[in-house]
């Protein structure tokens, strides 16, 4: 199986920074990686595919870049809707797996 | 609009077997393939499966092999899974999760999630 590996585990931040997340793949994944947000008590929302595409209606202040892999997320001008979990996601062969998780906080 | 609607609460004892539905609206069936995917208390997001709904090809993550089905009825729109000798640490939030796009092949991301059920499984 692939792994997946986020860093950090666990960042908090104020509302205005920049944050980058960062995903490695042990093994080439092409741009096949999706990155999804959890609030909690919440389903996963999907916000980026093919490593940098952004879904409909994913506020622009999110971006993500990489490939092979190294991947980031990030989140500029940081909201306070944006604390919430972070999870990245190789989707270039099955098991599709993911990654730990990053929580964010906005102090 | 999609939508991803999935059935409530279960409680189970140890060895038994639960069945999860995902009734999907607002797109057409049969075009696009269903991810199951769950999460125990305080824990990460876990990949169990995805089906390819047009031809009902299905992969699962190799420690749920032999535990996991997963279907669907094209009549009803809906995808299940089914995951049989269930045990303590099976206890998790289950979600299923739609394609965004068509994909045939490999290499399919989501896009559209359920809102997920939760499976306790005590004695």
């Amino acid at each position: 199986d692939i792994q997946m590996t986020q860093s950090p585990s666990s960042l908090s931040a104020s509302v205005g920074d920049r944050v980058t997340i960062t995903c490695r793949a042990s093994q080439g994944i092409y741009n096949h990686l999706a990155w999804f947000q959890q609030k909690p008590g919440e389903a996963p929302r999907s916000l980026i595919y093919h490593a940098s595409i952004l879904l409909s209606g994913v506020p622009s202040n999110f971006s993500g870049s990489g490939s092979g892999t190294d991947f980031t997320l990030t989140i500029s001008g940081l909201q306070p809707e944006d604390s919430a979990s972070y999870y990245c996601q190789q989707y270039e062969t099955y098991p599709y797996t993911f990654g730990q998780g990053t929580k964010l906080e906005i102090k | 609009q999609v939508q991803l609607v999935q059935s409530g609460a279960e409680v189970k004892k140890p060895g038994a077997s639960v069945k999860v539905s995902c009734k999907a609206s607002g797109y057409t069936f049969t075009s696009y393939g269903i991810n199951w995917v769950r999460q125990a208390p305080g824990q990460g997001l876990e990949w169990m499966g995805r089906i390819n709904v047009y031809n009902g090809k299905t992969n699962y993550a190799q420690k749920l092999q032999g535990r996991v089905t997963i279907t669907t009825d094209t009549s009803t729109s809906t995808a299940y899974l089914e995951l049989r000798s269930l045990r303590s640490d099976d206890t998790a939030v289950y979600y299923c999760a739609r394609d965004l796009a068509r994909c045939s092949g490999g290499s399919c991301y989501v896009g559209y999630w359920g809102q997920g059920s939760l499976v306790t499984v005590s004695s």
